[in-house]
């Protein structure tokens, strides 16, 4: 069975740039959930979706987005990059239900590293 | 929100000794979650457990949900076992029916040949 899929797995952008990240979930798994990784902040929660919608937000400026697709497939976006944006994007699958069915774990991609010079 | 605190930070053993890391939590959670993620970034997770004992091998751990606190332990430790263990749990969000991972910091464990 195979895993979660993040591409592409590094990035180098330029401060302004804007740039989209991608995640297959495991098969079978509908909700997808992003988190990006820094040394100063850790491991924060960014958002979440279920059949293609947004169930919840972190604490992160609009600049942030992101979008489910059919297949459940995730794409998040970050438009106007800014240094403090690099990071390691990471994105987790789980089986979650619509209406607070029991989860049984998050699964997570390799990630993809963002620099931004 | 929720507060996670695992110790220690940092972990520094021989090849073949053990190990214990500890993770406490402020609030009930839904589920717990140990990880291990690997020198190029990705977080394998060790043991989904919300309450009781399980065992993988050399590794096991232990969630005491009444009081908060779960245990990973390391047995024999190898080179391999190098990295940054990572306890996360599953905090309730009232809106929206999500729910989301709070990591703690972690804890760098090196093990030496």
């Amino acid at each position: 069975k195979a895993g979660v899929t993040q591409t592409p797995r590094y990035l180098i952008k330029t401060r302004g740039q804007q740039v989209t990240l991608s995640c297959s979930p495991i098969s079978g798994h509908r909700s997808v959930s992003w988190y990006q990784q820094t040394p100063g902040q850790g491991l924060q929660f960014l958002f979440e979706y279920f059949s293609e919608t947004q169930r919840n937000k972190g604490n992160f400026p609009g600049r942030f987005s992101g979008r489910q697709f059919s297949n459940s497939r995730s794409e998040m976006n970050v438009s106007t990059l800014e240094l403090g944006d690099s990071a390691l994007y990471l994105c987790a699958s789980s089986f979650s239900g619509a209406f607070f069915e029991k989860n049984y774990g998050y699964t997570f991609g390799s990630g993809t590293r963002l620099t931004v010079v | 929100g929720i507060q996670v605190e695992q110790s220690p930070p940092d972990l520094i053993l021989q090849e073949g000794a053990n190990s214990t890391l500890r993770c406490n939590f402020s609030d009930s959670v839904n589920n717990l979650q140990w990880f291990h993620q690997n020198p190029w970034g990705q977080l394998i997770n060790l043991f989904y457990i919300p309450s009781g004992t399980k065992q993988n091998g050399r590794l096991s751990a232990t969630t005491v949900a009444t009081e908060r606190y779960s245990l990973l332990y390391i047995s024999s430790s190898q080179t391999t076992d190098s990295g940054v263990y990572f306890c996360a749990v599953d905090a309730p969000i009232t809106q929206g029916g999500s729910e989301k991972l709070v990591f703690g910091k972690g804890t760098k464990l090196t093990v030496n040949p």
